[in-house]
């Protein structure tokens, strides 16, 4: 059982629709993530929230919008994706700042786009 | 430049042998965490194993162990006793003071265990 939960674990959508994708931790970490992943291909970091704010965007395009509503959640808004975007998509977290900690991963959301 | 190398893109092994995993990184940090990652075809990214950088032993979890040449900056993987559901991807990862919170990504091994 992982400690970083995200849903939905699969997730099909067409050009032109918005979903979001949900990641959930109750590990006390302050340190959030977002990192999309291709097959046989190491995670490509999009985004970093540390306290809920965002401290590291990896010039990830517009039509991906994150969202650190509290310690706990963190979201990221899709919106006009195209059919390169289809991914794994990773969420973690970590103690911020602490350098000697590892990430903890979420099971990913596999996205696909019609 | 290059945090992480892992110049070894894909490896086999027979099940009940030994596997090293290669993994070197690059950093001007005296404080640094060196991490393996194991993803199986089902996606799950698994912590398997750290390495500080001031740690004088080398690192041991279960099957796993680090084999850590500070000098040479290198922070290899071995398993003992290979099963078959260690079959996966490897990721090498480095966490540096200079980087804060952001984890650096060797492009990984892919192992195959053979009956």
């Amino acid at each position: 059982d992982t400690e970083v939960t995200q849903t939905p674990k699969h997730l099909v959508m067409g050009m032109t629709n918005k979903k979001s994708l949900k990641c959930e931790q109750h590990m006390g970490h302050r340190a959030m993530y977002w990192y999309k992943q291709k097959a046989k291909k190491p995670p490509e970091l999009m985004f970093v929230y540390s306290y809920e704010k965002l401290s590291i965007n990896e010039s990830v395009p517009s039509r991906f919008s994150p969202e650190c509503p509290n310690s706990s959640l963190l979201n990221l808004h899709l919106h006009a994706l195209q059919p390169e975007d289809s991914a794994l998509y990773l969420c973690a977290s970590s103690p911020a700042a602490l350098f000697a900690q590892p990430q903890h991963f979420g099971d990913g959301t596999r996205l696909s786009i019609l | 430049a290059q945090k992480i190398t892992q110049t070894q893109p894909g490896m086999f092994v027979q099940e009940k042998e030994a596997v090293t995993l290669d993994c070197t990184y690059d950093t001007s940090d005296q404080s640094y965490g060196l991490f393996w990652y194991k993803q199986p075809s089902s996606g799950e990214m698994i912590f398997l194993i750290y390495q500080g950088s001031y740690d004088e032993q080398n690192a041991t979890e279960g099957r796993y162990s680090l084999n850590f040449q500070k000098a040479r900056k290198s922070a290899n993987l071995v398993i003992s006793a290979s099963q078959l559901g260690d079959s996966a991807m490897y990721f090498c990862a480095m966490r540096d003071l200079l980087g804060g919170n952001q984890f650096y990504f060797g492009t990984g091994t892919s192992l195959t265990v053979i009956p």
